[in-house]
């Protein structure tokens, strides 16, 4: 079956703290997509990173970085040094481009709340 | 390049009516996707359309219908709408179908059935 979860529901830091959101999927296939999307309270959905399932390369863009591991399905983001701007919800996603049909299935959803 | 854009932002219905929302995809981008978002959830998927086709749908019921224009403008269209269908609306656009592009957001309809 297809799923993601996020087991973190709300994760509260002070500025400048690291802070690690998890990810694990469940997928049939061998070919599929993860992402990361940022949800701030205006509701709209900003990309922040798409890795296909053949790409274990972990990266990093400025604060941000993510560790993709095949072995535990997961694929878990970390926002170094916080800032309150981060405060949001962090949704991640699959897709899996084998079944035509291109939707994405997202998690529930970490709350993320970065206070000064 | 112009992004995704809903309209309206918000509107408010009674039990029973009909509602229409309005997406503008993102320049150069062919297929649209439909996304509900309850409170305190994630998005689910209701439909998805490419170059004006249905593209897949998701567990929805099919008062949920919609239309893609040849402009790649899409609607959703709710009949005879029940509580449980406030939530945000989500539209997203890309530049292909079958999960190899980018889903690109737009800010949503927020839709409260009374």
């Amino acid at each position: 079956a297809q799923k993601v979860t996020q087991a973190q529901t709300e994760i509260s830091v002070v500025e400048k703290e690291d802070v690690t959101l998890d990810c694990v999927y469940e997928t049939r296939d061998t070919t599929y997509y993860l992402f990361w999307y940022k949800q701030p309270p205006s509701g709209e959905l900003v990309f922040l990173i798409r890795r296909n399932s053949f790409d274990e390369q972990n990266e990093i863009s400025g604060r941000y970085s993510w560790n993709f591991q095949k072995s535990t399905s997961s694929f878990n983001f970390t926002i170094t040094a916080s800032q309150v701007v981060d405060s949001a919800v962090y949704f991640c996603a699959l897709s899996e481009p084998n079944y035509n049909t291109d939707k994405l299935i997202f998690g529930t959803g970490t709350r993320l709340q970065v206070f000064p | 390049e112009t992004g995704v854009t809903q309209s309206p932002t918000h509107l408010i219905k009674t039990r029973g009516q009909q509602v229409t929302l309005r997406c503008s995809s993102q320049s150069g981008h062919n297929t649209v996707s439909w996304y509900q978002q309850a409170l305190g959830q994630g998005p689910q998927f209701i439909f998805q359309y490419y170059r004006e086709e249905e593209n897949g749908r998701g567990n929805f019921p099919p008062r949920f219908s919609g239309l893609q224009f040849p402009n790649y403008s899409s609607e959703l269209n709710v009949n005879a709408l029940e509580l449980d269908d406030s939530a945000l609306y989500l539209c997203a656009s890309s530049l292909a179908r079958a999960g190899r592009d980018t889903q690109y957001f737009g800010p949503g309809t927020r839709l409260t059935v009374l």
